[in-house]
């Protein structure tokens, strides 16, 4: 069956330090990958895409690997800051533009 | 510009009642998505239109949901009678992808149907 899974449902990180989120895999052939941010009260708010034959992609503090063989990507926020604190979202868009989303992991920046 | 606008932003009604979402895309996006999203998971597709026909309604449980986009523009999702599974949040998102090319959505803030 196809499966979306991120690493954990919460991950506490201190301010400064860089966190990494995680998104796997299995049975999609995603030709994107995408990251999303949603706060409380809020819908999504798209952040970066990468690319199946792309390994990274930079975005300020924001770092996106994509392993098309793992089956993964990760997520790294650098020098986070509370303000980044807030559920971050992965999804896979297929051939037809359709996005399926992994469950979500809440990351909160502790000062 | 503005964003994605739905309506209402919450929804209290009982079980057996219909209930009607409203969502105003961006403009100038073709593509038109509404999804369901529990608490504590990621948004679900429960159907997309690009400009107004519905090109994939898969996931749509169509005894009780129907939607439409006259127009190629606003959509309304229905839910009649809504049962008390049905109570969740419903994102709207809209885009001006073309299909198998990077496809960036916007979502709307959803509305929160609580159904007793």
């Amino acid at each position: 069956s196809q499966k979306i899974e991120q690493n954990s449902e919460a991950l506490n990180i201190q301010e400064g330090k860089t966190a990494t989120l995680t998104c796997n895999y299995t049975n999609y052939s995603p030709a994107y990958l995408q990251w999303y941010r949603q706060d409380p009260g809020r819908g999504p708010v798209f952040l970066l895409l990468i690319r199946e034959n792309e390994k990274e992609k930079r975005k300020e503090r924001l770092k996106v690997t994509f392993d098309t063989t793992l089956k993964q990507s990760l997520f790294h926020i650098t020098a986070s800051q509370p303000a980044d604190s807030a559920t971050y979202l992965c999804a896979l868009q297929t051939g037809a533009n359709n996005l399926f989303f992994g469950t979500g992991t809440r990351l909160t920046v502790i000062p | 510009e503005a964003g994605v606008v739905q309506s209402p932003r919450y929804k209290i009604i009982e079980k057996k009642q219909p209930v009607a979402l409203w969502c105003n895309p961006i403009s100038g996006h073709n593509t038109l998505y509404w999804y369901l999203q529990n608490l504590g998971q990621g948004p679900e597709l429960l159907i997309r239109y690009e400009n107004e026909e519905a090109v994939d309604d898969s996931q749509l449980p169509k005894d009780r949901f129907s939607a439409e986009r006259l127009k190629g523009v606003d959509s309304t999702l229905k839910i009649q009678p809504a049962e008390l599974g049905d109570s969740a949040v419903y994102l709207c998102a809209s885009s001006a992808g073309t299909a198998g090319r990077a496809d960036t959505q916007y979502f709307g803030p959803g509305t929160r149907l609580t159904v007793l």
